[in-house]
C-alpha cells in the first residue's frame, strides 16, 4: 500500500543545532507539504513543493528550509534550531489539481523538542 | 486574505448525542473547504470536502457537513457520536488553483459515555 512517512518520530535537540526531518511518500504525489501544529495555532504551513526541484514558502517558514530532488522526498531542515521550533510537525502530499485538491495524505508527525 | 475560523476550543458531548461543529471562512469566491480529523497520536484523515454543486455534503465515518454561502460557514454534524469520534476536527480552506489548504485552529471533541 502507498503511504507517507516521517522520521525521526520524536527528537530532543540543542538550540543552535542543525535539524533534518525526513518525509518519504510512495504515492507518486507531485505535491507535498510541511506544516507545524502548535496549540491555540493548528496547522501552519511552513513550505511547500509542486514538483521536483520546485519548493515555496508557506506563512511560517523563517528558520526553515526544504530542497526536492526527486518525487518521493521533501526533507525539512532547521538549519540552527530555537526553541520556538519545537512543536509537532506533519509532512502532506496529494495529487494535482481537479477533484483531488485538497485531499492531502499525512504522515504521523515528527516531534521535535529545542531546549 | 483568506481564513478559517473555529470558534470552539473544545466541545464536550455524551454518546448517542448529535454534535455540530462550526466552522466559518473568509474568501472571496466559491470555496474549496474541507473537514479533517486528527485521532490522539496521528496524522489528519480527510472526512469530507466541498466544491461546488449540492450544499449538503456526505463524509466518511457517518458525518457531514452543510455549506451556507450566506452564512460563510460549514459546520460539521453527526446526529449520533460515538465514543470512537473523540478527536480534533480541523476546518480547511483550499485555494483554487494552488492545491493549498488554510487550516482553522481545531475543535477538540470528546465523548463521556
Amino acid at each position: 500500500d502507498a503511504e507517507i512517512t516521517q522520521s525521526p518520530r520524536h527528537k530532543i535537540t540543542e538550540t543552535g543545532r542543525q535539524v533534518t526531518l525526513a518525509c518519504h511518500q510512495t504515492w507518486n504525489h507531485n505535491n507535498m507539504f510541511w506544516y507545524r501544529q502548535d496549540l491555540g495555532h493548528g496547522l501552519r504551513l511552513i513550505h511547500y513543493s509542486y514538483g521536483v526541484h520546485d519548493t515555496n514558502k508557506g506563512e511560517v517558514s523563517d528558520g526553515y528550509s526544504v530542497s526536492r530532488s526527486n518525487t518521493e522526498d521533501l526533507p525539512l531542515t532547521l538549519e540552527s534550531a530555537a526553541s520556538s521550533q519545537t512543536s509537532v510537525y506533519f509532512c502532506a502530499s496529494s495529487a494535482s489539481g481537479g477533484v483531488n485538491t485538497g485531499e492531502l495524505f499525512f504522515g504521523e508527525g515528527s516531534r521535535l523538542t529545542v531546549l | 486574505a483568506q481564513s478559517v475560523t473555529q470558534p470552539d476550543i473544545h466541545i464536550t458531548v455524551s454518546e448517542g448525542a448529535s454534535l455540530e461543529l462550526r466552522c466559518n471562512y473568509s474568501y472571496g469566491a466559491t470555496p474549496y473547504l474541507f473537514w479533517y480529523v486528527q485521532s490522539p497520536g496521528q496524522g489528519l484523515q480527510l472526512l469530507l470536502k466541498y466544491f461546488s454543486g449540492d450544499t449538503l455534503v456526505q463524509g466518511i465515518k457517518g458525518f457531514e457537513a452543510e455549506f451556507k454561502r450566506s452564512q460563510s460557514s460549514f459546520n460539521l454534524r453527526k446526529p449520533s457520536v460515538h465514543w470512537s469520534d473523540a478527536a480534533e476536527y480541523f476546518c480547511a480552506v483550499g485555494e483554487k488553483n494552488t492545491d493549498k489548504l488554510i487550516f482553522g485552529t481545531g475543535t477538540r471533541l470528546q465523548v463521556f459515555p
